[in-house]
């Protein structure tokens, strides 16, 4: 069975410094898809960035990165230049779908990572 | 353009009363999801949809219904509501979960609704 474990409950880092999240997952597949949520205390969840397993090159978004470690089935967040409204729960998902409607779907989060980000 | 709403946002039950939250998208998505949110474990799938008139269990489906009967909504319902059921429902919705086709697999949750069973 798939897992996802963020294993950094909460983390603080200063404004304009840069922060990396981890996260570990655990899987048999070979083609998946990762992402990382932000969901602020406003409780939305936001999509900050995804990653196909089949690609090797990192994703990028702004000051959002992940370093994506396939055979360690790691997929790390990096935070560049932090800004207060960075303060946020971050959740780590691993995504799976079978072929055809009848596949088995599979979208599995961790348990997230609480960062505050300080003036 | 909405995106994702649910109704409702707050919701106290006592236990063995039955209600329905109702999850709404205006993207044209053909998948839909219900999830609930509880302290220390993230998200867990609870049903899911991929089109009108199909559902499909998740991970912790039991206590739970759903429908699908029109493409822009999900329905879920508890029957018999326990304190077990307390949590924060979301609702989400995507294109297509195709990996063929670019970017459709990324999730658009809804706001959230609050439930507390007493």
């Amino acid at each position: 069975a798939q897992t996802v474990t963020q294993s950094q409950p909460e983390m603080s880092v200063q404004e304009a410094e840069t922060v990396t999240l981890s996260c570990t997952y655990d899987t048999s597949e070979n083609n998946y898809y990762l992402f990382w949520y932000k969901q602020p205390p406003s409780r939305q969840m936001i999509l900050v960035i995804r990653q196909e397993a089949y690609k090797q090159q990192n994703a990028t978004e702004n000051r959002f990165s992940v370093n994506f470690q396939k055979a360690a089935k790691s997929f790390s967040l990096k935070i560049s230049d932090s800004q207060l409204g960075d303060t946020a729960m971050y959740f780590c998902a691993f995504m799976k779908h079978g072929l055809g409607i009848g596949g088995t779907y599979k979208y599995i989060f961790g348990t997230g990572t609480r960062l505050k980000v300080l003036a | 353009n909405a995106g994702v709403t649910q109704t409702p946002k707050f919701r106290v039950l006592k236990t063995g009363q039955s209600m329905t939250l109702l999850c709404a998208q205006d993207m044209n998505h053909e998948y839909m999801y219900w999830y609930r949110q509880d302290p220390g474990m993230g998200l867990r799938l609870i049903h899911y949809s991929v089109g009108e008139g199909t559902t499909a269990k998740g991970e912790v489906p039991d206590g739970y219904n759903v429908s699908r009967l029109k493409k822009q909504n999900f329905l879920l319902g508890l029957e018999s509501a326990a304190p077990s059921q307390t949590s924060v429902y979301f609702c989400a919705s995507s294109y297509s979960i195709d990996p063929g086709l670019a970017d459709t697999d990324t999730q658009y949750f809804g706001p959230g609704t609050r439930l507390t069973v007493l």
